[in-house]
């Protein structure tokens, strides 16, 4: 069975920062690629970013460029999103997902989701 | 990267069928047949309904239906049922190897 639980979120300043982490199990990690989705409070899902199983390409959504850095360590079946200079706006539930199959990106197999609260 | 078009809203008797659309461009919807739908209740992590358009994941009731025609994508439930109850999102593929969501549309079960 595919698992992915989320951990890292918490409260955080504007301008600081916060490290997720996604840790998978039940699957191939090292065969898929993955995904960062968040969803802010009572709002609709936002794709965040997403990584191919070797790290080879990486994508992100324009209004987390330069400051996130999605990375994956195969060897430790885990997925990280590291979200520097956080703002406001990035108060959020962050979901790792992983895609359908290895030739579909569809983001299938969803985590709990961790929450992410950026406030003074 | 501007969000997919759906409606907020719609509602539907026990038993009827609705159908929710997703409206987007020739970068993303009418580009690529990558289309998904998600569920999700309240407190829920997305679930996938349908992907690459029309197909079902393995255990998803065939009440659930999707389509595409050019920019826009429908999701089609028949048969509703209570549980049917939910937020709905399509998602879309799109340039530069990103995804793009809708709004999301809340279905009512009257």
């Amino acid at each position: 069975e595919v698992q992915l639980v989320e951990s890292g979120g918490g409260l955080v300043n504007p301008g600081g920062s916060l490290r997720l982490s996604c840790a998978a199990s039940g699957f191939t990690f090292s065969s898929y690629s993955m995904n960062w989705v968040r969803q802010a409070p009572g709002k609709g899902l936002e794709w965040v970013s997403s990584i191919s199983s070797s790290s080879s390409y990486i994508y992100y959504v324009d209004s987390v460029k330069g400051r996130f850095t999605i990375s994956r360590d195969n060897a430790k079946n885990s997925l990280y999103l590291q979200m520097n200079s956080l703002r406001a706006e990035d108060t959020a539930v962050y979901y790792c997902a992983r895609d359908l199959t290895m030739g579909d990106p569809s983001p299938a197999y969803w985590g709990q989701g961790t929450l992410v609260t950026v406030s003074s | 990267q501007s969000a997919l078009t759906q409606p907020a809203s719609v509602s539907g008797s026990p038993g009827q069928s609705i159908t929710i659309s997703c409206t987007g461009t020739s970068s993303d919807v009418g580009g690529y047949n990558y289309v998904s739908w998600y569920q999700q209740h309240p407190g829920k992590a997305p679930k996938l309904m349908i992907y690459d358009v029309s197909k079902r994941p393995s255990g998803v009731s065939n009440r659930f239906s999707g389509s595409k025609s050019g920019n826009t994508a429908s999701l089609t439930i028949s048969g509703l049922q209570a549980e049917d109850e939910a937020d709905y999102y399509c998602s879309s593929y799109s340039t530069s190897s990103t995804w793009v969501f809708g709004g999301g549309t809340k279905l009512t079960v009257l």
